[in-house]
């Protein structure tokens, strides 16, 4: 299995709707992210949590929502997705304290119709 | 503004030769800057970090250089090979608004033909 899973791999959902993407980690680490990718910005990140009890919105939270539910469970959600929601979505984890390199998950391509 | 900057969008070589790579950064000190491997649709790979006090980082092929007074990072590919074409992503450490967590620069699209 991956250690950084994110399901789905993608979707297609209408403006307006609810979705949600979720992330479960494999390496136990407290640290999660989610980063969005479009092409020409690069990756960006939405939200981050330190630990379960600890969420930080990242440069472009607007229009998102998180919620750790463990250790290993980092979910994100479009509570109304729009058209310009469409894009790569990312999770990684980390280390806290020591400067590795993140893992990332495999992304789930959202694209809002 | 703080920016991270990849020279170039898009970079062709060669097979064989040496592809390098650079990313310049503003108004940051970092304590420490990471480069990632990026194929289409896939997560970013991690591959290699460098620490503000060290020079020169190696790993097989790879080769990364820290500059902090030109506020530069080189990344070497030696004897390159059409498998290493990917998108390959700076990334440092803002301690700043975010925390401690990573910036990325926008990449550079390396290719490498036979």
């Amino acid at each position: 299995d991956a250690d950084v899973t994110q399901t789905p791999r993608n979707r297609i959902t209408k403006t307006g709707k609810r979705i949600m993407l979720e992330c479960s980690q494999t390496k136990g680490h407290d640290r999660m992210y989610w980063y969005r990718q479009d092409p020409g910005l690069g990756l960006r990140l939405i939200y981050y949590s330190f630990d379960v009890k600890d969420i930080n919105k990242g440069e472009i939270s607007d229009g998102y929502s998180v919620s750790r539910q463990a250790q290993a469970k980092f979910s994100l959600s479009l509570e109304s997705a729009i058209p310009n929601q469409t894009a790569l979505y990312f999770c990684a984890t980390s280390d806290p304290g020591r400067a590795w390199g993140y893992t990332f998950g495999s992304g789930t391509r959202l694209t809002v119709v | 503004s703080q920016k991270i900057e990849q020279n170039s969008e898009a970079l062709n070589i060669q097979e064989g030769k040496t592809a390098t790579l650079t990313c310049n950064y503003t108004n940051y000190s970092p304590a420490y800057l990471q480069w990632y491997r990026q194929d289409p649709g896939r997560g970013p790979v991690f591959l290699l970090l460098i620490r503000e006090n060290e020079k020169e980082k190696r790993k097989e092929r790879l080769k990364v250089t820290f500059d902090t007074t030109l506020k530069q990072s080189l990344f070497h590919i030696t004897a390159s090979q059409p498998a290493d074409s990917a998108t390959y992503l700076c990334a440092l450490v803002n301690y700043g608004g975010s925390q401690g967590n990573l910036i990325f620069g926008k990449g550079t699209k390396l290719s490498v033909k036979p």
